[in-house]
């Protein structure tokens, strides 16, 4: 199984301070196809996780463009850019390149 | 607007059964693989199974393989996962999730609400 590896495991931010997150996976994330299979979800308290970013660096529908994404192969980073009191919650990484699909231990963010 | 509803969970005893629902809308259904992932309390994300669009693959994690089984019917726009054998550490929140396309590869964008298994006697 592919082992998905966050850093930092907590985080505490000041309201429009920057914040960056790092996923790192124990393989390549890169398919034949040229694409990256890698997600970045947000679960906020009480509530199911939410798409941020697909395949690396791809905001999806109605996020904010605070939250970027890049990296490639097995390094992954997601940073948003001045942090709000909306974003508490702990992120996810996770692989859909293989199965089964595996997801970083979190990343629980909070606001100072 | 995608809507996931998942139904089924509850309070069951180890050793038994529980099958779980997911009604979906407001996309077409069968265009779209189809995922389970559950979180004990307290705890990250688990990924269970997952289903192509068609329902003719199929993908099962060690941990439930031989006990869980996924399944869809395209006509109502139903996910399914039944589950056999439950035991203790089977207890979780139950999510169903949307594929981003027609194989499971392709990630998962939308998630429902989610429903309560607990395995208990």
């Amino acid at each position: 199984d592919i082992v998905m590896t966050q850093t930092p495991l907590s985080l505490s931010v000041t309201p429009g301070q920057p914040a960056s997150i790092s996923c790192k996976s124990s393989q390549s994330l890169l398919h034949s196809d040229g694409k990256t299979y890698l997600y970045w979800y947000l679960q906020k308290p009480g509530q199911p996780p939410q798409l941020l970013i697909y395949e690396v660096f791809n905001r999806f529908s109605g996020v904010p463009d605070r939250f970027s994404g890049s990296g490639s192969g097995t390094d992954f980073t997601l940073k948003i850019s001045r942090v709000e009191a909306e974003d508490v919650g702990v992120y996810y990484c996770m692989q859909s390149i293989q199965v089964p699909f595996t997801f970083g231990p979190g990343t629980k963010v909070e606001i100072k | 607007e995608v809507q996931l509803v998942e139904s089924g969970g509850g309070l069951v005893q180890p050793g038994g059964s529980l099958r779980l629902s997911c009604a979906a809308s407001g996309f077409t259904f069968s265009s779209y693989a189809m995922t389970w992932v559950r979180q004990a309390p307290g705890k990250g994300l688990e990924w269970v199974s997952a289903i192509s669009g068609s329902g003719g693959s199929t993908y099962s994690a060690d941990s439930v393989k031989g006990r869980f089984t996924i399944s869809r019917d395209n006509s109502k726009n139903t996910l399914y996962l039944q589950m056999n054998s439950l035991r203790a550490e089977d207890t979780a929140v139950y999510y169903c999730a949307k594929g981003v396309n027609y194989l499971p590869i392709y990630g998962i964008d939308y998630w429902g609400q989610g429903t309560l298994v607990t395995v208990s006697s």
